[in-house]
């Protein structure tokens, strides 16, 4: 079984500031993660994933998230906020076992000029 | 680029009509999907294929159907349009093998109104 928690349905920064967004994971075997982004009225783009290779993972539009076992987590950073990141972002869990990827509720964020 | 394209963006229909959602994927993807996107809830999967005319169900498979008789075409059916089935609904699909196993490409969405 695999589940995701991602904690904070709305974050909300200012433009330059730090963007950091939370996600848990449950799984019974070694898994894959990843974050996705949805733009207004568009369908998900991948932004990074991690496959059990480098823990900190680079991404798309200067985004990174770090794995950390010990804490089941892969949370998603950006040093400095654009307006342009504002968007809807998921996280997702997968495994070698299983071809659907299962996502969490989703986090909506907010840059304020 | 892996191209994922549904038919129709936006549609309304009415209670009890039969509906069809279409989509495409020009990359020779061994793996379909569809999911569903409501606010709160995040995505969760209805039905997905592994190949032609085969298929599983995922977490919320009731009230609806699907059909794959080409690789490149997987369609999803609301045999009997309700108001609860009223959302955005996501195609994906995703190679069979290897790391690429997971990583999922998705279509730009359909909009569905039950009215």
């Amino acid at each position: 079984a695999q589940s995701v928690t991602q904690l904070g349905s709305h974050v909300s920064v200012s433009e330059g500031a730090l963007v950091l967004l939370r996600c848990n994971y449950s799984s019974s075997v070694p898994p894959y993660l990843f974050w996705y982004v949805q733009y207004p009225n568009q369908g998900l783009q991948l932004l990074l994933k991690y496959t059990s290779a480098a823990t900190l993972v680079k991404g798309i539009n200067g985004f990174e998230a770090e794995f950390k076992k010990s804490e089941t987590s892969f949370h998603l950073t950006k040093p400095s906020a654009h307006m342009s990141d504002a968007a809807e972002y998921f996280c997702a869990v997968g495994n070698t076992g299983r071809r659907a990827l299962t996502f969490g509720s989703g986090t909506r964020l907010q840059v304020q000029p | 680029d892996v191209k994922v394209t549904q038919s129709s963006r936006y549609l309304v229909k009415r209670t009890g009509e039969k509906v069809f959602l279409e989509c495409v994927q020009d990359m020779d993807h061994e793996n379909m999907f569809w999911y569903r996107q409501d606010p709160g809830l995040g995505l969760r999967l209805i039905y997905f294929s592994y190949d032609v005319k085969m298929k599983e169900k995922g977490d919320i498979p009731e009230g609806y159907s699907v059909s794959r008789e080409k690789k490149e075409r997987f369609s999803l059916i609301l045999e009997s349009a309700s108001t609860n089935q009223t959302s955005m609904y996501l195609c994906a699909s995703s190679r069979s093998f290897g790391i690429d196993l997971n990583t999922i490409y998705f279509g730009e969405g359909s909009w569905l109104t039950v009215v």
